[in-house]
């Protein structure tokens, strides 16, 4: 069973600290990894996606990616109370175009004022 | 336009009800999909859509009947519906039908009386 797994949270978090989100997952052969942010109510927003072992930056979020170890994390710098979210970690196991996304039960983050 | 638009934002339906729910892009993407989402639950894929041709259907009942009438267009019908049906139906696009990268809708929230 092909599995991706997130804490469920909630995270807590003051205001101007940094957020760490984890996501691991089970095939090793996993390819492309994707961050969203979903706040209640609303449709997931593809905020980050990473192919490659590493960093990957944009503005105050930094994905990390290590295949060895089978994990991928996101983090937010200065978090701010917007940021409060449920945020899915996707992985697609292979390049194969039939191949689809599985999705992480996702980790609510609450930013602290 | 880099948005997926879908309507109608909500809907409230009985059993006997025939209704479809609409999503449109113009970003010139190839792919798009269906999903549905339980509150507190992550994205369920239903249907894909691949340069207009339904290229996988997740064994979703036949009360749920996809069309895309050109590449910009993806429709679900709905007749029949039971009340374990309500949830979020979210429509995405991605320029390749590889699953990566997918763009959200803001879905239809659909309740089933």
């Amino acid at each position: 069973q092909k599995e991706v797994e997130q804490n469920s949270g909630p995270l807590s978090v003051p205001e101007g600290a940094i957020a760490s989100l984890n996501c691991t997952y089970s095939d090793r052969g996993s390819q492309s990894f994707f961050w969203y942010r979903q706040y209640s109510g609303k449709s997931p927003e593809l905020i980050m996606f990473i192919y490659s072992n590493g960093d990957k930056e944009d503005g105050r979020f930094t994905a990390q990616l290590n295949k060895a170890s089978q994990y991928v994390s996101l983090l937010i710098r200065d978090s701010q109370p917007s940021d409060s979210a449920t945020y899915l970690c996707a992985v697609k196991q292979s390049p194969r175009r039939d191949d689809k996304i599985i999705f992480g039960k996702g980790t609510r983050l609450h930013i602290l004022p | 336009d880099t948005e997926v638009t879908q309507t109608p934002k909500h809907l409230v339906m009985g059993m006997t009800n025939k209704k479809s729910l609409k999503c449109e892009q113009h970003m010139g993407h190839r792919a798009m999909y269906w999903y549905k989402q339980k509150a507190k639950k992550p994205p369920e894929l239903m249907f894909v859509y691949s340069y207009e041709k339904l290229s996988i259907n997740e064994s979703v009942p036949s009360r749920f009947s996809p069309e895309c009438p050109n590449s910009s267009l993806l429709n679900l019908h709905l007749h029949a519906l039971q009340p374990e049906d309500s949830a979020l139906y979210l429509c995405a696009s991605s320029h390749e039908a590889n699953y990566n990268e997918q763009f959200f809708g803001p879905g239809t929230r659909l309740t089933v009386l």
